[in-house]
């Protein structure tokens, strides 16, 4: 495997199911993301792990849980979500140097399609 | 707040004409500027990007861009389109300030479509 890669592709849920989205990237990379991506609205971060420091937007619901393990994987836990959650979650990832964002370059996955019925 | 706005939600063009897209952002310094690309059930995939140095960059698939600070734009070119560059365009833009740790904000893209 190169670059990032994402499972599952296609997920569909039901608003009472714990699922999660997992991420793995192989460029050797110590930041990663979760992007979601809905129809008509611009990319919105949701998480960043970087570093060993976790960041988050504030408008995320605590319905997304994020779990970094290592630099390699970051996944996505899901609980009791909303129909409009229903989107494309992004994961990327970058090479940051210490005090600086200079190379902050993302690389992107394929990404999940998520649908919660 | 730093923003990003691509004002052409949709542009058409026929094969082999030439592709302009808009790209203008909110900040006070100068950022690092990049273009993504998104075909269809497809992650982004970065065009080129813009750091510091000569303002006009090259970047992959024919694609090139040129930085304009006293336009606080960075829009995106190709001389002769081909209808494999049907695709959704991104522009982004990083800021180098430790609170915001690599964060890009995006503009909400240009939907290309090319005519045969």
């Amino acid at each position: 495997e190169t670059g990032v890669t994402q499972t599952p592709r296609h997920l569909v849920m039901g608003m009472t199911n714990k699922k999660s989205l997992k991420c793995e990237q192989h460029l050797g990379h110590n930041a990663m993301y979760w992007y979601k991506q809905s129809a008509k609205k611009p990319l919105e971060l949701m998480f960043v792990y970087s570093l060993e420091e976790r960041v988050e937007n504030n408008s995320v619901p605590s319905r997304f849980s994020p779990e970094c393990p290592n630099s390699s994987h970051l996944f996505l836990h899901l609980h009791t979500l909303q129909p409009e959650d229903s989107a494309l979650y992004l994961c990327a990832s970058s090479q940051k140097s210490l005090g600086t964002n200079v190379g902050n370059e993302q690389f992107f996955g394929p990404g999940t399609r998520l649908t919660v019925l | 707040a730093q923003s990003v706005t691509q004002p052409d939600i949709h542009i058409t063009v026929s094969e082999g004409a030439s592709l302009e897209l808009r790209c203008n952002y909110s900040y006070g310094a100068t950022p690092y500027l990049f273009w993504y690309v998104q075909s269809p059930g497809q992650g982004l995939q970065l065009l080129l990007k813009y750091f510091s140095g000569d303002t006009l960059v090259q970047g992959i698939k024919g694609f090139e861009a040129e930085f304009k600070r006293s336009q606080s734009s960075f829009n995106l070119r190709k001389p002769s389109v081909h209808w494999s560059d049907a695709a959704e365009y991104f522009c982004a833009v990083g800021i180098d300030r430790g609170s915001t740790l690599g964060r890009l904000y995006f503009g909400r893209g240009t939907q290309l479509t090319v005519w045969p």
